[in-house]
């Protein structure tokens, strides 16, 4: 069965340091990988993907995620994380050879970056 | 362009009354989805819409659920009778068709918070 597995239900950071979010998927085929953040009362944003080419890809606000097929994994980062960023992140999954475009998202990641 | 909307925002009822959510899409949308947020857990995909077509419900939780979008452009879902353990937030999607660029990449709406009580 596909599923998503966001590890850790909160990040703490320090302003201006580095932050890695995790998520670890697993499904048959190809996997199409997003990142979605939802900052209070609004609705989800939708950060960045990993559809085909390089494992690195930048999205939005300064993040970035990195595609790793072999540890099955799409972790979020950012150099230098800002109090702003405090949200909470979503990993989802969508397999192309289902036939449906329908979302398998992860727990959740709560980041609290801290002045 | 408008964002995805729902309507409204926070919704209370009791236990065994009916509740109506409102998803409408960015125009122009064929690709409907809901999904919910029970408190502390994942987003669960509920159905999905093309146009006015249900072309996946697997996610439907019971018969207590039911969503239309009739004219294939705003979707309503009812709960009727509402239980407990439907609280949570419940989030409408939209992408384009097929012919409108990547149909994979969908757009939230700021979601419902209903609660049960």
């Amino acid at each position: 069965a596909q599923s998503v597995a966001q590890p850790e239900d909160q990040v703490n950071v320090a302003e201006g340091n580095p932050l890695t979010v995790k998520c670890t998927y697993s499904v048959s085929g190809n996997p199409y990988l997003f990142w979605y953040v939802q900052y209070p009362n609004r609705g989800l944003q939708f950060l960045l993907k990993y559809i085909t080419g390089d494992n690195l890809v930048k999205g939005s606000y300064g993040f970035e995620a990195e595609f790793n097929k072999s540890q099955t994994s799409f972790h979020l980062k950012k150099p230098s994380a800002l109090v702003s960023d405090s949200a909470l992140y979503f990993c989802a999954v969508r397999d192309p050879p289902s036939g449906t475009y329908k979302y398998i998202f992860g727990t959740g990641t709560r980041l609290k970056v801290l002045a | 362009e408008a964002g995805v909307t729902q309507f409204p925002s926070h919704s209370v009822i009791e236990k065994g009354q009916t509740v109506t959510l409102r998803c409408d899409p960015i125009s122009g949308h064929d690709n409907l989805y809901w999904y919910r947020r029970v408190m502390g857990k994942e987003i669960k995909f509920l159905l999905h819409f093309v146009k006015e077509s249900k072309q996946d419900e697997s996610g439907m939780p019971n018969n207590r659920f039911l969503a239309e979008r009739t004219g294939g452009t705003y979707s309503t879902l009812k709960v009727q009778p509402a239980e407990l353990e439907d609280s949570g937030v419940y989030f409408c999607a939209s992408s384009r068709g097929l012919a409108g660029g990547p149909a994979y990449e969908q757009y939230f709406g700021p979601g419902t918070r209903l609660t049960v009580t």
